[in-house]
C-alpha cells in the first residue's frame, strides 16, 4: 500500500450536482496532483497543489477546483457535473523539495458516475 | 509539450512467453520515466523507474532502459504469468516552469493465458 487514501470509493451524482473527493497524501509529501481516468483511458492530469498552492493545470475548465490544505490533504471539487465526467479520479502524492522530486505514488481511486 | 506513446493493446501471451511494450517519448529537459501498472478496479502502483540515460529500472522481473538516443523506454519482461495480467502505463516526469507532473500513456492492456 501506498499510503495514499480517497474517499469515497464510489459515488453517483446527478447531472448538474456538485461533488467533492477527498485524498490523503502519504505522510512526508508535500505535493498533490489529481487525474482523471476515463474507461480505457490513460491518466489524465488535472492540476497539481505544491505547499497549498496550485502548481500547474491541465486542460480542464473552472469548474474543477481544487484545495490542499496545511497537513497536505486535498480536495477535487467539481462543479455542473456533467455525464462526461464520469471516471475514475486518481490522486497521487509526491515530495518535491529544490532538486529532489519522488515519483508519485496514487490512492485507490473515486469512481464517480454522473446519472 | 510532454507526450508519451506506447504500443495499443491488448497483448496476449501464454504463460512463459517473453514480454515487449514499447513506449517512446517527447520531453523538453532530462525526464524520469516510469511504468506504473494498474490491477482491475485499482489504482496505479509504480512498478520501475529511471532516471537518467541508460539507466536501467528493475523490479518483479520487469525491466526498462532509458535510451535517450531513441527516447524509448520499452518494458520487458523474460516469462511473464497470469498474475502478471493488467493495464502498464508508461510515464515520464520533468520540470516545467517549477512543476514536475507525471504525463502518462494510453496504457497497454497485458492478458497472459496458463
Amino acid at each position: 500500500e501506498t499510503g495514499v487514501t480517497q474517499s469515497p470509493t464510489h459515488l453517483i451524482k446527478t447531472r448538474g450536482q456538485q461533488v467533492t473527493l477527498r485524498c490523503s497524501s502519504q505522510s512526508g509529501h508535500n505535493t498533490v496532483s489529481w487525474y482523471q481516468q476515463a474507461l480505457g483511458q490513460g491518466p489524465q492530469f488535472i492540476f497539481q497543489y505544491y505547499r497549498e498552492e496550485e502548481n500547474g493545470r491541465g486542460n480542464f475548465p473552472p469548474r474543477f477546483s481544487g484545495l490542499q490544505f496545511p497537513n497536505y490533504s486535498s480536495e477535487l471539487n467539481v462543479n455542473a457535473l456533467e455525464l462526461d465526467d464520469s471516471a475514475l479520479y486518481l490522486c497521487a502524492s509526491s515530495l518535491r523539495d529544490r532538486n529532489l522530486n519522488t515519483e508519485a505514488f496514487f490512492g485507490q481511486g473515486t469512481r464517480l458516475t454522473v446519472v | 509539450g510532454n507526450s508519451v506513446t506506447q504500443m495499443e493493446g491488448p497483448v496476449t501471451l501464454s504463460e512463459e512467453a517473453f514480454l515487449t511494450i514499447n513506449c517512446t517519448y517527447t520531453a523538453t529537459g532530462y525526464p524520469s520515466l516510469f511504468w506504473y501498472v494498474q490491477y482491475p478496479g485499482e489504482g496505479l502502483q509504480l512498478l520501475l523507474k529511471a532516471t537518467k540515460a541508460d539507466d536501467k529500472g528493475s523490479n518483479k522481473g520487469f525491466e526498462a532502459t532509458y535510451r535517450k538516443e531513441t527516447t524509448s523506454f520499452h518494458l520487458e519482461k523474460g516469462s511473464v504469468q497470469v498474475s502478471d495480467s493488467a493495464v502498464y502505463f508508461c510515464a515520464l516526469s520533468s520540470a516545467s516552469g517549477g512543476s514536475y507532473i507525471p504525463t502518462f500513456g494510453r496504457g497497454t492492456s497485458l492478458i497472459v493465458h496458463p
